[in-house]
């Protein structure tokens, strides 16, 4: 079966960086999405990872290793309102999107 | 701005009421996505129409059924409403299903059951 692996709850201090890590196991890989969710709303795109490295952008950061089946989003100089539940998604070799159930970030001041 | 618009933002049904859920774009997007989010779960597609291809998830109840009279809207259908289909409703359009193409998602419809 398809499997996205992502802990539950992370806590992090305001100001920190903090670094969720996303295993995953699929059928084929087309690429790896990270979507954050504020509570009660939509999700809205983050990154897209589809070859190995590290992508930066802004104070986000997605990091991939295709070999490990391995993803990492690291979120530098933490803010209150990026509290949210960070989703990875995997798209496979049929380009279905495979979701992870989601991090759910708490920042603390 | 484009955007992904659904309708209503919430709705209250009766168990068995039938209810209908709107979603509409203003991206010209090729593909258009159905999916219920239970809390704390990972989104679940239900279905997607590739212009007017539909395409079903194999294991969607059949108590769901879409559909997308044009290239601006979709609708999603629960014929028959239980108690386990509350949930937020999710649509989503995108350019292409294949590649890099992110999903633009809509803010949402929390469906309850009573």
């Amino acid at each position: 079966g398809q499997n996205i692996d992502q802990p539950t709850e992370m806590t992090a201090t305001e100001g920190a960086i903090v670094q969720i890590n996303c295993t995953y196991q699929t059928s084929g890989f087309n690429g790896l999405f990270w979507y954050q969710q504020h509570a009660g709303e939509a999700p809205t795109f983050l990154s897209y990872n589809v070859l190995d490295g590290l992508e930066e952008k802004g104070r986000f950061s997605s990091f991939l290793s295709r070999s490990k089946g391995y993803s990492y989003l690291l979120l530098k100089e933490l803010q209150m309102k990026d509290s949210a539940s960070y989703l990875c998604a995997v798209m496979d070799s049929n380009y279905q999107l495979i979701w992870g159930a989601g991090t759910k970030l708490i920042i603390k001041p | 701005d484009a955007m992904v618009i659904q309708n209503p933002r919430y709705q209250v049904t009766q168990f068995g009421k039938p209810v209908t859920l709107s979603c509409s774009q203003t991206l010209n997007h090729n593909v258009m996505y159905w999916y219920q989010q239970k809390s704390s779960q990972a989104p679940k597609l239900l279905f997607h129409y590739y212009d007017k291809d539909f395409n079903n998830e194999a294991d969607t109840p059949d108590n769901f059924q879409s559909r997308r009279p044009n290239t601006s809207f979709c609708f999603l259908d629960i014929r028959s409403p239980g108690l386990g289909d509350a949930a937020m409703y999710l649509c989503a359009t995108s350019r292409e299903t294949t590649g890099g193409d992110e999903q633009f998602f809509g803010p949402g419809t929390r469906l309850t059951v009573l």
